[in-house]
């Protein structure tokens, strides 16, 4: 099935600096959602992006709508060890009920105290 | 409130035995999902249910695996017989409504077939 292109693939970065990730496809999307998945738990919404052009803040997240509705991208600041994790983007195309998300293949983020 | 809660969370079957997962949905949620993640990839839409009726099954082998909400509250997901390739986790989710977007996970019932 249809899958969004999601990079990088997974990261090794050093606890402060600040990491960057987006989530292409050659489709529009109505709405763009970032979640993180824990080891052994369930994927957990972070953003939900609703507007072309949108950018959202969630602490130290920060997450925009592409102006195209082809794209999104998530950055995180000062990472912390906490901030290990799987991270999913999510698009959905339908503008009425019984939507179905398009989900990306995920960027495994690991963090070097 | 309550989160999704779903159970067993660990299951080890042998390939060809049957195995159900149960999800208990969060409360006045009316649209519940069941996901596939193989590992190394993103969920996967099984089947979705609007109280209880299917919305959209078109992804879920019908042949080996089937899905009830009899009530429209809980639902159980079964698998029979198993094959090697249905190790994974099952992830159950649920929405206020099929026109919400914001879905909320359980943890997820690990499958291992041997």
């Amino acid at each position: 099935g249809q899958q969004l292109n999601q990079s990088p693939q997974s990261m090794f970065i050093q606890e402060g600096e600040d990491v960057s990730m987006n989530c292409t496809s050659s489709s529009i999307f109505n709405t763009w959602l970032w979640y993180k998945q824990d080891p052994g738990e369930g994927p957990v919404l972070l953003i939900a992006l609703y507007k072309a052009g949108e950018l959202t803040s969630n602490g130290r997240l920060t997450a925009q709508f592409g102006i195209t509705r082809k794209d999104s991208f998530l950055n995180i600041s000062a990472s912390i060890p906490s901030d290990v994790g799987i991270y999913f983007c999510a698009g959905d195309q339908h503008a009425g009920n019984n939507r179905k998300l398009i989900w990306g293949l995920g960027t495994s983020l690991a963090v070097n105290p | 409130e309550a989160g999704v809660a779903q159970s067993p969370r660990y299951k080890i079957i042998e390939k060809r035995q049957s195995v159900a997962f149960w999800c208990n949905p969060i409360s006045g949620h009316a649209t519940l999902y069941w996901y596939q993640q193989i590992l190394g990839q993103g969920p996967k839409l099984l089947i979705q249910f609007q109280n209880n009726g299917v919305v959209d099954d078109s992804q879920l082998p019908k042949d080996r695996f089937s899905a009830e909400r009899l009530k429209g509250v809980d639902s159980t997901l079964k698998i029979q017989p198993a094959k090697l390739e249905d190790s994974a986790v099952y992830l159950c989710a649920s929405s206020w409504g099929a026109g919400a977007n914001v879905l909320t996970f359980g943890a997820g019932s690990r499958l291992t077939v041997l």
